[in-house]
């Protein structure tokens, strides 16, 4: 079975500091990971993904997130916050079925920048 | 303008009423996604569907049906067997196959009254 665990339910940070949300998974294969933001009231927006290759994957909005095969994790992260990136983020792992690409989510981190 | 469009954005139903939210797609994908979100909380599959007049159920169809008759649109209705309907309901599709990205229309809030 996959899984993805948030660690924590809300990130807060101050305007033009560097964010990191964390994400970590279990999958057995080789593991398809994606980000997304949510803002109030709307649906997901596609942030960024890994399939393969560089471990460092760059996004929408200068977003980047970082695979660690070896911790199983994908955290998200950017070097300059902004008041605007404040919304619900999901990470989410693609199953291992031979077929599709149905995701299991994590349940959310909600992100808080302060000016 | 290529997206999903999903209607209506807000949804009120009374005890034992069935109501269908509208899913609609142009961006030619094959497969197109029914989750759950209910507040606080992460994604849940209710029903998925690879090709016209194909779908299975996710992990919480109970209470749910859908239909696939068109590449464009996949309807979902709420049954009065659904004991808990109230929630955010959102609808995705994609390019079948593993790794392709889901793209997620802008959601559907269904309240029970």
């Amino acid at each position: 079975a996959q899984s993805v665990a948030q660690p924590e339910d809300q990130v807060n940070v101050a305007e033009g500091n560097p964010l990191t949300v964390k994400c970590t998974y279990s999958v057995s294969g080789n593991p398809y990971l994606f980000w997304y933001v949510q803002y109030p009231n709307r649906g997901l927006q596609f942030l960024l993904k890994y399939i393969t290759g560089d471990n460092l994957v760059k996004g929408s909005y200068g977003f980047e997130a970082e695979f660690n095969k070896s911790q199983t994790s994908f955290h998200l992260k950017k070097p300059s916050a902004l008041v605007s990136d404040s919304a619900l983020y999901f990470c989410a792992v693609s199953k291992d079925n031979n077929a599709g690409n149905m995701l299991t989510f994590g349940g959310g981190t909600r992100l808080m920048v302060k000016p | 303008d290529g997206g999903i469009t999903q209607s209506p954005k807000y949804l009120f139903r009374k005890e034992g009423q069935n109501v269908t939210l509208s899913c609609e797609q142009n961006l030619n994908h094959d497969a197109m996604y029914w989750y759950r979100q209910d507040p606080g909380q992460g994604l849940r599959l209710i029903y998925y569907s690879q090709i016209v007049n194909d779908f299975q159920k996710g992990d919480i169809a109970e209470g749910y049906s859908v239909s696939r008759e068109k590449k464009e649109s996949f309807p979902l209705t709420v049954t009065s067997a659904q004991k808990n309907p109230t929630a955010f309901y959102l609808c995705a599709s994609s390019i079948w196959g593993h790794g392709n990205t889901i793209y997620f229309g802008e959601g559907s809030w269904l309240t029970v009254v």
